[in-house]
């Protein structure tokens, strides 16, 4: 059974700071890597994604792949209040597979 | 102009009872799929489709049977429903040329 894993939270972090998301997989030969963001009662939405190790940059959000660790995450620079929300770390094969998501709330 | 469209957004129906659920979206993509989120926000594929035909099947009771009449529509028919069906139901697309899903609103159900 394939699986990813994010602590669910919440994370707490004030306006302003860096917050800093974790997701890891277990099939070692996973490709395709994304991060969704999905507020209260909506749907989710893509943010980034991600397919060679290192890091990849849009605006305020930096991904970053290590293959070797089987680890993911998403950093949010300078966190707005409007960035509270759940933030879903998912890996393709033939199909997307779901973290649990992290929920993540910036305080003013 | 919605790019993924579901109906309804709301269904309160009780045990026993079938249901369907529709999706349709404009974007001309050829992929189609189901998923369910539970109520820890868990969110599970349960059906995929590409141009028409079935291409992911996940273990799902036979009671939920997805339709495609053409690629723009995938349609969910739920049988019998049960208490532990209530959940958020999304429908997503995706282009043949991109990794990116498009989600549509949900269908929150509730089965009483």
């Amino acid at each position: 059974q394939k699986e990813v894993e994010q602590n669910s939270g919440p994370l707490s972090v004030p306006e302003g700071a860096i917050a800093s998301l974790n997701c890891t997989y277990s099939d070692r030969g996973s490709q395709s890597f994304f991060w969704y963001r999905q507020y209260s009662g909506k749907s989710p939405e893509l943010i980034m994604f991600i397919y060679s190790n290192g890091d990849k940059e849009d605006g305020r959000f930096t991904a970053q792949l290590n293959k070797a660790s089987q680890y993911v995450s998403l950093l949010i620079r300078d966190s707005q209040p409007s960035d509270s929300a759940t933030y879903l770390c998912a890996v393709r094969d033939d199909k997307l597979i779901f973290g649990t998501g992290t929920r993540l709330q910036v305080f003013p | 102009d919605t790019a993924v469209s579901q109906t309804p957004k709301y269904l309160v129906t009780q045990m026993g009872n079938d249901k369907s659920i529709k999706c349709e979206q404009n974007l001309g993509h050829d992929t189609m799929y189901w998923y369910k989120q539970d109520s820890k926000k868990f969110l599970k594929i349960m059906f995929s489709y590409n141009n028409k035909e079935l291409i992911i099947n996940e273990t799902v009771p036979n009671r939920f049977s997805p339709k495609s009449p053409d690629k723009a529509h995938l349609n969910l028919h739920i049988n019998s429903l049960e208490l532990g069906d209530s959940a958020v139901y999304f429908c997503a697309s995706r282009g043949d040329l991109s990794d990116e899903q498009y989600f549509g609103p949900g269908t929150r159900l509730t089965v009483t």
